[in-house]
């Protein structure tokens, strides 16, 4: 069946490096995603989306990039700070195709101080 | 607003026990799901409503059942319980019927625990 996977399990930066999350996709037909952060006890709370038609959309130290063409996803946290040290979770979906998200496996994202 | 709530946050079971895991939500979204959260696994998605009175199956619906009586609430009931089916579980809603071109809000989760 479809998937939606990540490349790199646990990624470990410095604070105030710039941090990159990678996510495959595996379903052509997927038209929007979407990055979703969880800390520790809580639920995933949304971070940044993007549809298809698009490739690269930028929020307030985030930006999220995509290649349709190897079905890649990325996420950019720019200046990484302690308080973004958490899982990330990337998301597919195809718009009216039933409002089913399919969820990566996510990345634990650690900020060294 | 207190967003989307979920109770209670821990639990444990026998099986075969029943139960049913609440979530509410005070911002008058149409559109509710259940996700439950495995370890090295995504979120997965058990049943979703569109509306009051209609709701519909995620990818892994077996052994749960849900209603949407109201705008606000959205019930996860587990019949009779299995070690399967410990988990974190996670409500969700957001504004409009075509979920995911609109924010989702996640609850804190409920962990269950079948023993």
């Amino acid at each position: 069946g479809e998937s939606v996977g990540l490349h790199l399990p646990t990624l470990s930066v410095q604070e105030g490096d710039n941090s990159i999350i990678n996510c495959a996709y595996s379903n052509s037909a997927s038209d929007y995603f979407i990055w979703y952060k969880q800390e520790s006890g809580k639920g995933p709370q949304f971070i940044i989306d993007i549809r298809s038609n698009m490739d690269k959309r930028q929020g307030q130290r985030v930006t999220v990039l995509l290649n349709k063409t190897v079905k890649h996803l990325s996420l950019q946290i720019a200046a990484t700070q302690p308080g973004d040290s958490a899982v990330y979770f990337c998301a597919e979906t195809l718009t009216g195709g039933g409002n089913k998200l399919t969820f990566g496996t996510g990345t634990q994202l650690k900020v060294e101080l | 607003n207190a967003g989307v709530t979920q109770t209670p946050k821990f639990q444990v079971l026998k099986t075969g026990q029943s139960m049913t895991l609440q979530c509410a939500q005070d911002m008058n979204h149409e559109y509710m799901s259940w996700y439950r959260q495995d370890p090295g696994m995504g979120l997965r998605l058990i049943h979703y409503s569109v509306g009051a009175g209609i709701t519909d199956q995620g990818e892994v619906p077996n052994g749960y059942n849900v209603s949407r009586s109201t705008t606000e609430d959205f019930p996860l009931r587990l019949l009779s319980a299995a070690p399967s089916q410990t988990s974190v579980y996670f409500c969700a809603s957001s504004k409009r019927r075509t979920a995911f071109t609109d924010t989702q809000y996640f609850g804190p989760g409920t962990r269950l625990t079948v023993l």
